[in-house]
């Protein structure tokens, strides 16, 4: 089944500490992909996407992605995290293998914690 | 630029009442969409509207309904409420449709119904 899936519910970092939060996606091809995050009671705050082209995306607050079409996954990734990155991440996916439009079909979301 | 703007942000609902929330895109934006969060069905995409026409639907009852106006500004209803209905609606615009676009979100609705 056409699917985004972020295999990770919960994640408990350090500030200071690498971050990886994965993301992969079952479809025929490669949709547009995404990184949302959302701070409690916020909306969702687009951190970067991918169309085509460079595979290592730069996003917004020192976040980047990977696109790895071998492995169908779009990994979101900071070198070192703050404490105010503590936030859920979701994984989306668009374009015509999704629906069409502008519909987004997200993943059910990473909850960061970051440890003081 | 003022962002995407939704109202109201906090309300509650009496089972079988309707509620409307109103959403003001991002100006020169013409695509507004729709999506629900609730804690055990995640986002999930309601509709989308651009140039006043509805371009896509989710897989929701028809209870749901929406619609744009001329200046892009968007409603959506909700009739017949269950308390199923309690979550975040959230709003999202986008300059045109067809993917590939950078979608901006609201900060969202909260509707509780009792």
């Amino acid at each position: 089944a056409q699917s985004v899936t972020q295999p990770d519910i919960h994640i408990t970092v350090s500030e200071g500490a690498s971050l990886e939060l994965r993301c992969n996606y079952s479809y025929g091809a490669t949709p547009y992909l995404f990184w949302y995050v959302q701070s409690p009671g916020q909306g969702l705050q687009l951190l970067l996407k991918y169309f085509s082209g460079d595979t290592l995306v730069q996003g917004i607050k020192g976040f980047e992605a990977e696109f790895k079409r071998s492995q169908s996954s779009f990994n979101l990734r900071k070198p070192s995290v703050h404490w105010s990155d503590a936030a859920e991440y979701f994984c989306a996916v668009g374009g015509v293998l999704t629906g069409g439009g502008n519909k987004l079909t997200f993943g059910t979301g990473t909850q960061l914690k970051v440890e003081l | 630029k003022a962002g995407v703007t939704q109202t109201p942000r906090y309300l509650i609902k009496t089972r079988g009442q309707q509620v409307t929330l109103s959403c003001s895109p991002i100006s020169g934006h013409r695509s507004v969409s729709w999506y629900q969060q609730t804690p055990g069905q995640g986002l999930q995409f309601l509709f989308e509207y651009f140039s006043e026409t509805q371009r896509n639907k989710g897989n929701f009852p028809g209870r749901f309904s929406g619609r744009q106006f001329s200046n892009s500004r968007s409603e959506m209803n909700v009739s017949t409420l269950e308390l199923g209905d309690s979550a975040l609606y959230l709003c999202a615009s986008s300059t045109e449709t067809g993917g590939g676009n950078t979608i901006y979100f609201g900060e969202g609705s909260w509707l509780t119904v009792v």
